[in-house]
């Protein structure tokens, strides 16, 4: 079954603990994304990749760090979280397009709640 | 100001109306567009996309972009009960063409 996969799904941690949020895909795709939702703030991203060793910021970066060793893993990695950090995370990944960039059929991990105390 | 905006409802319909949901974006450069729905406590999906203007059809939605106004809408035709969730517009920007830009989302309502 094609699938993205998200490790923790559930985690509450205390400031400045560093975690590892972990994604991986099934499918072969090239694209790679994060993203934190927030009620009222929408889906918001926050590092993506457009293949191995290939990684950029998006939207809110900060306070977090990625790496893309492997074509089907895309870790999150908080180095030292803060309460403002709190949020549902979304892993999601797509093929490239022709034309360079991601195709619109993101797929999507089921999410991980992180509260950070 | 957001660089997507959508109304954040909620948006109530009776079943077997048209819903219309609006989406608005400010960087005239955004070249791609997308509707994704978000059931509650799930995963957004992709319903539609949408790259050039006019209107797009695909059984009961139809997607409607207008580049000039920079405007893009949703119609769900014949709406069910089980249409109600968030609706999610995104955009590709133009700058490098790899990073979306989600709204906030329009949670839509479709009472029996």
């Amino acid at each position: 079954e094609a699938q993205v996969t998200q490790n923790p799904r559930y985690l509450i941690t205390v400031t400045g603990k560093k975690l590892t949020v972990t994604c991986s895909q099934n499918m072969n795709h090239e694209y790679m994304s994060w993203y934190r939702q927030d009620p009222g703030l929408g889906l918001r991203q926050i590092y993506y990749s457009m293949n191995v060793e290939v990684t950029d910021k998006g939207d809110v970066p900060e306070g977090y760090k990625v790496s893309r060793k492997e074509k089907r893993n895309f870790p999150l990695i908080l180095e030292s979280p803060s309460p403002n950090q709190t949020s549902l995370y979304f892993c999601a990944s797509s093929l490239i397009t022709n034309s360079g960039g991601p195709a619109g059929t993101q797929y999507f991990g089921p999410g991980t709640r992180l509260t950070v105390l | 100001q957001k660089e997507v905006e959508q109304n954040s409802g909620p948006l109530s319909v009776p079943e077997g109306a048209i819903a219309s949901l609006n989406c608005t974006y400010s960087d005239r450069g955004s070249q791609s567009f997308f509707w994704y729905r978000q059931y509650s406590g799930k995963s957004p999906e992709l319903i539609m996309f949408i790259y050039s203007n006019g209107d797009k059809e695909d059984g009961r939605f139809t997607a409607q972009l207008n580049k000039a106004s920079q405007y893009v809408s949703l119609l769900i035709r014949d709406s069910q009960p089980s249409d109600s969730a968030t609706y999610l517009c995104a955009v590709i920007r133009d700058n490098y063409g790899q990073n979306f830009v989600f709204g906030p989302g329009t949670r839509l309502s479709v009472l029996p």
